[in-house]
Parts: structure tokens; C-alpha cells; sequence
């Protein structure tokens, strides 16, 4: 999930291993859900969208998650690489044509060689 | 394609200066906005732009003003900076076609106002 506050909530996981994020979302109205990857320095790089009326979507080597009953959604990264080190957010966008989106706070994820 | 670009990368403002933040894109991109970016906080957006010549505010608002006089400029103004204004700024833009959730992002400003 997300947390309030300075200090992002950190995963550190094991180079190969497979990383899950979770992030909870609010808006029940929401019609996609998008995950971000932004790496120290840079700007938010896209990753992977899901429609509202889906419950799984694969990229590659990332698959994400909706349980709209708990609003609740998750990134699951296949063997993790170095590279995958970054902070990731998600992110929400109600329904319309303006394109507005809400973020969550974000998730650093460490990679451990 | 350059992809987005923002200018300056850094900048130190004093108290009531005012500034402007320049953003360009070169992918014919009709949607266009500014965000700001805080320790541990999420991205908030400030102002958009769903074409030339058309612009609306975001949820921070107060304190900047946007103009979009051509597709590809989507310039950011500091009226009288202030120190809350510190912040990292992105801009971004994306397509009404396609992968219409996909936000193309500059690579940020970082800005002090001391």
C-alpha cells in the first residue's frame, strides 16, 4: 500500500527474485489505473495501464493486478533485475476526457545484487 | 524526436522573483501538463492543456499561469515565487490517439526559492 508522510515505503528484494508493489486506491469511479517507474533523477516513465473492467493485464515481465472489491492494485515485476531499482507509482484516472490523474505517494524498490 | 524537453534543469529564485519555466515536445502531442513533485508526495498537477490555445488548472494552481500558443510549447510562469514553491516540475504530454494514458515526462526542474 501507500503511506502519508516523507519517508516512502521501501522494498528490497534479492536480484531474480520476483517484487510486488501494492498500491490502494480511493476512487471507485476510476476508469484506468496506470503504473509508473521513475528512476533517481529522471522524470515518471510509463509502464503498464488497466482498464476498470479488467482484473489482469501482463507486460513484459510485469503483470498487474485489480481487485476493485478492496481497491487495492499491484505491479508484480519477474526476475528482478538492477535496473528495476526506481521508485513506482501509481497512479488513477477517472472517467472523462481530461486526462487528469490522481498519484499515490509511491514505493522505492531496491534491488540487491 | 527529442521527446520533451524542459529548460533550465536548475535554478535558484529569491523571494518575489518571477520566472518562466519553459517545456517543448516534438511528438505532435495535443494534451500537455505541468506537475510539481515534493519529498514523499505523489506528482500534483498544476496546470493542462488539451490543445492550442486551450488550457485549465490542475489541483495546485495558485501561483503559476500557462499559455499554449502552439502545439509544441507549453511554458510554466512563476508570478512572484515564494519558498513553498521549491519543488521539482515536470511537464508532460500525451497523444489523443493510441495509448492515450501513456504521459511522456521531461526530465524535471529543480527549483529553490530562497
Amino acid at each position: 500500500g501507500e503511506s502519508v508522510g516523507l519517508h516512502l515505503p521501501t522494498l528490497s528484494v534479492q536480484e531474480g527474485d520476483n517484487s510486488i508493489i501494492n498500491c490502494a486506491y480511493s476512487n471507485s469511479a476510476s476508469d484506468y489505473f496506470i503504473w509508473y517507474k521513475q528512476e533517481s533523477g529522471k522524470g515518471p516513465q510509463f509502464i503498464i495501464d488497466i482498464r476498470s473492467n479488467m482484473d489482469k493485464r501482463q507486460g513484459q515481465r510485469v503483470t498487474v493486478l485489480l481487485n476493485k472489491t478492496v481497491k487495492h492494485l499491484s505491479l508484480q515485476i519477474a526476475a528482478t533485475q538492477p535496473g528495476d531499482s526506481a521508485v513506482y507509482f501509481c497512479a488513477e484516472k477517472s472517467t472523462g476526457n481530461n486526462r487528469k490523474l490522481i498519484w499515490g505517494l509511491g514505493t522505492s524498490l531496491a534491488v540487491n545484487p | 524526436n527529442a521527446g520533451v524537453t524542459q529548460t533550465p534543469k536548475f535554478q535558484v529564485l529569491k523571494t518575489g522573483q518571477s520566472m518562466t519555466l519553459q517545456c517543448a515536445q516534438d511528438m505532435n502531442h495535443e494534451y500537455m501538463s505541468w506537475y510539481r513533485q515534493d519529498p514523499g508526495m505523489g506528482l500534483r498537477l498544476i496546470h493542462y492543456s488539451v490543445g492550442a490555445g486551450i488550457t485549465d488548472q490542475g489541483e495546485v494552481p495558485n501561483g503559476y499561469n500557462v499559455s499554449r500558443s502552439t502545439t509544441e510549447d507549453f511554458p510554466l510562469r512563476l508570478l512572484s515565487a515564494a519558498p513553498s514553491q521549491t519543488s521539482v516540475y515536470f511537464c508532460a504530454s500525451s497523444s489523443t490517439s493510441g495509448r492515450v494514458n501513456e504521459q511522456f515526462f521531461g526530465p524535471g526542474t529543480r527549483l529553490t526559492v530562497l
